[in-house]
C-alpha cells in the first residue's frame, strides 16, 4: 500500500515570496492533516480536513496561511508571503477516519522549507 | 490542557546498550492515546505504537517495550540491545477521544538517539 506523497521534498524561497506544498493521502483515508516541524520541536498541528470540511484550523496563521482539499483527496497548503519564522518541515499525515486515538495517523516524508 | 514532556533532548549510546526513552503526560481527559514515534534522517515519522488510557498492560515487540502507568503519567520506551539503525529522533504524542472536535496530536519535543557501533 502506497504511503502519503508530498512534493516537493526541498525548497528555498525568499521571504514576501510565495509557496505552495501538495499532499496525496493513502488511498481510502478521510482525514488529512498538515503539520508544522520547527527545528528542534515536534510536530504542531495547523490544520485538520475530514474529506473536504476543515474540521480543525486554530492554529494556522490565516493571514499569511491557507489550505484546501478540492473532492477530498489531494491537498494543498499555500504560504503568501512567507516569513523567515516559516522556515520549518511541512508534515502531512492522513487517517482512516480521524476518530482521535482511534485512527493512527500516518506521515509522508515533509517538505523542508528554508526562507532566506 | 494536554501537553507532552520528553525531559531528555540527546542520549548517546554504544550499540547492545539498553536505552529508555523517557515520557510523561497531562490530560483532564479520561479517555486518551498515547503514541511513540520514530523520525530518522530521511524526516517521515514512523508509527510505532498507540496505547489508548484503559490498557495499561505493558508491551513488547521484538527489542522495543513499552511501560505505560497512568499513577504517574508516563509512557516510557526501552529499546533493548540498541542498534546503529535505532538512530533517530522519538516522539511521544497524545490524542484526547474526539467530542465533536479536532483530534489533533500533541507531540513532545522530541529526543535524538545517537547509537554508535
Amino acid at each position: 500500500e502506497a504511503g502519503v506523497a508530498q512534493s516537493p521534498r526541498y525548497k528555498i524561497i525568499e521571504k514576501r515570496q510565495s509557496v505552495a506544498f501538495w499532499c496525496n493521502p493513502i488511498s481510502g483515508h478521510a482525514t488529512l492533516y498538515w503539520y508544522q516541524q520547527i527545528l528542534g520541536q515536534g510536530p504542531k498541528l495547523l490544520i485538520q480536513f475530514q474529506n473536504n470540511g476543515v474540521v480543525d484550523d486554530s492554529q494556522l496563521p490565516k493571514d499569511r496561511f491557507s489550505a484546501e482539499r478540492l473532492k477530498g483527496v489531494d491537498s494543498t497548503l499555500k504560504i503568501q508571503p512567507a516569513k523567515l519564522e516559516d522556515s520549518a518541515v511541512y508534515l502531512c499525515a492522513s487517517s482512516l477516519a480521524g476518530r482521535g486515538g482511534l485512527d493512527t495517523q500516518y506521515f509522508g516524508p515533509g517538505t523542508r522549507l528554508t526562507v532566506l | 490542557a494536554q501537553k507532552v514532556t520528553q525531559a531528555q533532548t540527546e542520549i548517546s549510546v554504544v550499540e547492545k546498550e539498553d536505552v529508555t526513552l523517557d515520557c510523561v503526560y497531562e490530560t483532564r481527559d479520561t479517555t486518551y492515546y498515547l503514541f511513540w514515534y520514530k523520525q530518522p534522517p530521511s524526516g517521515e515519522l514512523v508509527f510505532l505504537i498507540r496505547r489508548n488510557s484503559f490498557d495499561e498492560q505493558n508491551e513488547i515487540s521484538g527489542r522495543y517495550s513499552w511501560n505505560f502507568q497512568k499513577s504517574t503519567s508516563s509512557f516510557n520506551f526501552t529499546i533493548t540491545a540498541s542498534q546503529v539503525v535505532d538512530s533517530a529522533v522519538y516522539f511521544c504524542a497524545l490524542s484526547e477521544s474526539p467530542q465533536g472536535g479536532s483530534e489533533k496530536l500533541v507531540f513532545g519535543k522530541g529526543m535524538k538517539l545517537t547509537v554508535n557501533p
